[in-house]
């Protein structure tokens, strides 16, 4: 079936530094998509989410980018600090998919000050 | 405190013997839905719920049965568990559907010997 994917298992980072998590998608219909992070223990917590009818989205410290043409979304975070150190997952939904969200695996980021 | 409350946190059971995880949130959602998180393979939807009464399949549903009977609890119920079913369990809310951020709970570590 569709799924989401991640480029890389594992990122490291020095503190400081502006981190790009990858994350790329196989349903061309997905329309709607979401990073969430996870910190050891505790459950997924929303980051920032963007619809297909825009290319970027940008939060606090967080930019999400959306290429729909290589169907690839990225995760930016600038001056990473220590507390950005968790694992952090794309997901995506779409009407053809009914209500579900399709979580990728996860990619877990490490920062070192 | 809006928030997503799961009970219990941590089970230990043996095969067969029935079993249920109960979710509850108080910020009024609309759509609920169960995940499971298993090593390597990132978080899979187990069923959602978009209202009262109204429930559907996700990605992993064998094993495993929920109901709505009202709007802000969500239990999920393993009839039979077996150690197949050993994992680390999410419930989540939202809003509407899975086109808004989702809200989750703490997880509840479950283990089937």
């Amino acid at each position: 079936g569709e799924s989401v994917g991640l480029h890389l298992p594992t990122l490291s980072v020095q503190e400081g530094d502006n981190s790009i998590i990858n994350c790329a998608y196989s349903n061309s219909a997905s329309d709607y998509f979401i990073w969430y992070k996870q910190e050891s223990g505790k459950g997924p917590q929303f980051i920032i989410d963007i619809r297909s009818n825009m290319d970027k989205r940008q939060g606090q410290r967080v930019t999400v980018l959306l290429n729909k043409t290589v169907k690839h979304l990225s995760l930016q975070i600038a001056a990473t600090q220590p507390g950005d150190s968790a694992v952090y997952f794309c997901a995506e939904a779409s009407n053809q998919a009914g209500t579900a969200l399709i979580f990728g695996k996860g990619t877990t980021l490490s920062v070192s000050s | 405190e809006a928030q997503v409350t799961q009970n219990p946190r941590y089970l230990i059971t043996v095969t067969g013997k029935k079993l249920t995880v109960t979710c509850s949130q108080n910020m009024n959602h609309e759509y609920m839905s169960w995940y499971r998180q298993d090593p390597g393979l990132g978080l899979r939807q187990i069923y959602y719920s978009m209202n009262v009464e109204v429930t559907d399949k996700g990605d992993v549903p064998e094993g495993y049965k929920v109901s709505r009977k009202e709007k802000r609890n969500f239990p999920l119920i393993l009839e039979s568990p077996s150690p197949n079913q050993t994992s680390l369990y999410f419930c989540a809310s939202s809003p509407w559907t899975a086109y808004n951020e989702q809200f989750f709970g703490p997880g509840t570590r479950l283990t089937v010997l």
